[in-house]
């Protein structure tokens, strides 16, 4: 089946280390998204790429980096630099921009800070 | 610049009552706009979709929603609550390859 694959669902972050989110895509698709989800405030964009080893900061890039090297993968790493990095997780894509264009997103990733 | 208001964080309706969330937006050109559902500890998937054709889109599990330019709004709506309709809905808005969610709305279904 295609889709969007996040691993892990749940990880632990202890102060100082940095943790790598990863993020498959089989849909072929050539733009990928991170975005963060906290309660009440909806989603916010932490990075996005629209094609393979390009990448742009999205409005809360700081304390995150991202890496694009293969169509199909996206993964994120939260560095020691984010100071509340507990929240939760969710890569997405889509076919071209986003504009007029689905966005489909995986079943995301908890990350909390012990 | 684009935005997009979410009224009611929280609405509580029973089960076989109308279901009504509220969405709306600012643009200064016409927008393409989304209701996303997410159900709990989940990712966000489509329900339905206006990209300017048809002011009325209908969507999956039985959700409509309007364009209305002059209200600027884009309210989703269902005739009859299900148990299963319990969820966390976003509206969402894109204009030049730019989108930007509400804060999102919790349904809950009373028995």
């Amino acid at each position: 089946d295609g889709g969007i694959t996040q691993s892990p669902k749940y990880l632990f972050r202890k102060e100082g280390q940095n943790v790598t989110l990863s993020c498959e895509q089989n849909l072929n698709h050539d733009a990928m998204y991170w975005y963060r989800q906290d309660p009440g405030q909806g989603l916010r964009l932490i990075y996005y790429s629209q094609i393979v080893n390009d990448f742009q900061k999205g409005d809360i890039a700081e304390g995150y980096s991202v890496s694009r090297e293969k169509k199909e993968s996206f993964p994120l790493t939260v560095t020691s630099a984010q100071k509340n990095p507990t929240a939760f997780y969710l890569c997405a894509s889509s076919q071209g921009g986003p504009s007029g264009n689905t966005i489909y997103f995986g079943e995301g990733s908890w990350l909390t800070v012990v | 610049a684009q935005s997009v208001t979410q009224l009611g964080s929280h609405v509580s309706v029973s089960e076989g009552a109308l279901v009504l969330l509220r969405c709306n937006y600012s643009s200064s050109v016409p927008p393409y706009l989304f209701w996303y559902v997410q159900y709990p500890n989940q990712g966000l998937q489509l329900l339905l979709k206006y990209t300017s054709a048809a002011t009325l889109v209908k969507g999956i599990n039985g959700f409509e929603a309007e364009f209305k330019k002059s209200e600027t709004s884009f309210h989703l709506t269902k005739p009859s609550a299900h148990m299963s309709d319990a969820a966390e809905y976003f509206c969402a808005v894109t204009i030049y390859q730019k989108v930007t969610f509400g804060t999102g709305t919790k349904l809950q279904v009373i028995p």
